[in-house]
């Protein structure tokens, strides 16, 4: 399943360093979402956009910040992690908000 | 606080038994009851419900929401080594673009 695909699958970073997720979807939707996937916790959602606005933070540390420069394409930043954001990032994508989403294989992000 | 539990967390059955996998949800404006099948990594869509008695099938997968007491049944009939995965429920709301999900169903198909 290539329609959502994101880069690097998985990422080992320290405490101190910066690096991106990056989503990409080929699907010709309009929302894209990020996601995080803790062990034996429920999917969390982060943020949403639509039509490259953002509409929804769901209260997430400033740690991460995300960029979406057109609809197709969707980026995490990523800067100063704490150990406990280690997790798998998910992309997704919708046609329109509130419409059935569509995933991505996730980032496999480790902080040391 | 918007709910959605699943149960059980964990089920194992041998090939070729019936599992009924259960979401029930305690929300504000509901919108939708989705279900997802996860392998791996990536969450694949199975079903998205939103009217109550209207069973959704898909080969040998299909779903129900009732509406009047809160949840949601999947079926999976003449299980496969293949169906072991998570399943995961979800809710979407009106008026927002959130998707809220449950702990998941652990799901083992022994050969």
């Amino acid at each position: 399943e290539t329609g959502v695909t994101q880069t690097p699958r998985h990422l080992v970073m320290g405490m101190t360093n910066k690096k991106s997720l990056k989503c990409e979807q080929h699907l010709g939707h309009n929302a894209m979402y990020w996601y995080k996937q803790s062990a034996k916790k429920p999917l969390e959602l982060m943020f949403v956009y639509n039509f490259k606005e953002q509409t929804e933070n769901n209260s997430v540390p400033s740690r991460f910040s995300p960029e979406c420069p057109n609809s197709s394409h969707l980026f995490l930043h990523l800067h100063t992690l704490q150990p406990e954001d280690s997790a798998l990032y998910l992309c997704a994508s919708s046609q329109r908000l509130g419409n059935e989403q569509y995933f991505g294989p996730g980032t496999r992000l480790t902080v040391t | 606080e918007d709910k959605v539990v699943q149960s059980p967390l964990s089920l194992v059955v041998h090939e070729g038994d019936t599992v009924t996998l259960n979401c029930s949800y305690e929300v504000t404006n509901f919108r939708s009851l989705l279900w997802y099948k996860q392998e791996k990594k990536a969450p694949t869509f199975l079903f998205m419900l939103t009217s109550s008695g209207i069973e959704k099938k898909s080969g040998r997968l299909s779903s129900i929401l009732d509406k009047k007491e809160l949840f949601s049944i999947l079926n999976i009939t003449a299980t496969q080594t293949g169906d072991s995965a998570i399943y995961l429920c979800a809710v979407g709301f009106q008026g927002a673009q959130k998707l809220v999900f449950g702990q998941g169903t652990r799901l083992t198909i022994n050969p």
